[in-house]
């Protein structure tokens, strides 16, 4: 069975410090790999996403991704944190089939940043 | 681009009515999902639709809820009777595959309709 897993349901860092968000997932073959974030009251937005290729992925505000096939992770990481950083994180995967695309994403249950002034 | 659009934005009914939400997706977009979330059980995907076509229903809780897509531009989440159970924010998505695929395949998500059922 498909899943994505985060372990953290929060995640607290100081402004200034390194972030980091943990993901990781379960499916068949090679999947593709994607985080949203979620402000309050405000619908998910797409962050990054890793298809193919190098397995650091560069996304939007100063995001960054790294994708590792042997440890089935795609974690979130952030070199100095930001206050306005904090909202809630979800990390998603599609799987990849050759025959037929689904287009449907598994999201993970989502991890609440914090990040303290 | 306008992006997802979704009406109404907050609804407040009470229990036994029907409520009727509304999802305009992004022009040229072929996959529509309706995802459901609340604080106990998070974002739950309810169904979604191929170039206007239901796919995957299985997330629909109940019978009392219903979606139809009747045009490329247009669908609609239907609750008939509404519970307390049902309050939650309901968001619409939408994504680019294709046929062929190695498109974006990432879902761009409406604003979210709050229902509250009281």
């Amino acid at each position: 069975a498909q899943s994505v897993a985060q372990p953290e349901d929060q995640v607290n860092v100081a402004e200034g410090n390194p972030l980091t968000v943990k993901c990781t997932y379960s499916v068949s073959g090679n999947p593709y790999l994607f985080w949203y974030v979620q402000y309050p009251n405000r619908g998910l937005q797409f962050l990054l996403k890793y298809i193919t290729g190098d397995n650091l992925v560069k996304g939007s505000y100063g995001f960054e991704a790294e994708f590792n096939k042997s440890q089935t992770s795609f974690h979130l990481k952030k070199p100095s944190a930001l206050v306005s950083d904090s909202a809630l994180y979800f990390c998603a995967v599609r799987a990849r089939r050759l025959a037929s695309n689904t287009g449907k994403l598994i999201f993970g249950q989502g991890t609440t940043l914090q990040v303290k002034p | 681009d306008a992006g997802v659009i979704q009406s109404p934005r907050h609804e407040v009914t009470e229990m036994g009515q029907e409520v009727t939400l509304r999802c305009k997706p992004i022009s040229g977009h072929d996959y529509l999902f309706w995802y459901r979330q609340t604080m106990m059980r998070g974002l739950e995907l309810l169904i979604y639709f191929n170039n206007n076509v239901p796919i995957d229903d299985s997330g629909m809780p109940e019978d009392r809820f219903s979606a139809k897509m009747p045009n490329a531009s247009f669908s609609t989440l239907k609750i008939q009777p509404s519970e307390p159970r049902d309050s939650a924010v309901y968001f619409c998505a939408s994504s680019l595959v294709g046929l062929a695929g190695g498109r974006d395949y990432e879902q761009y998500f409406g604003p979210g309709t709050r229902l509250t059922v009281t």
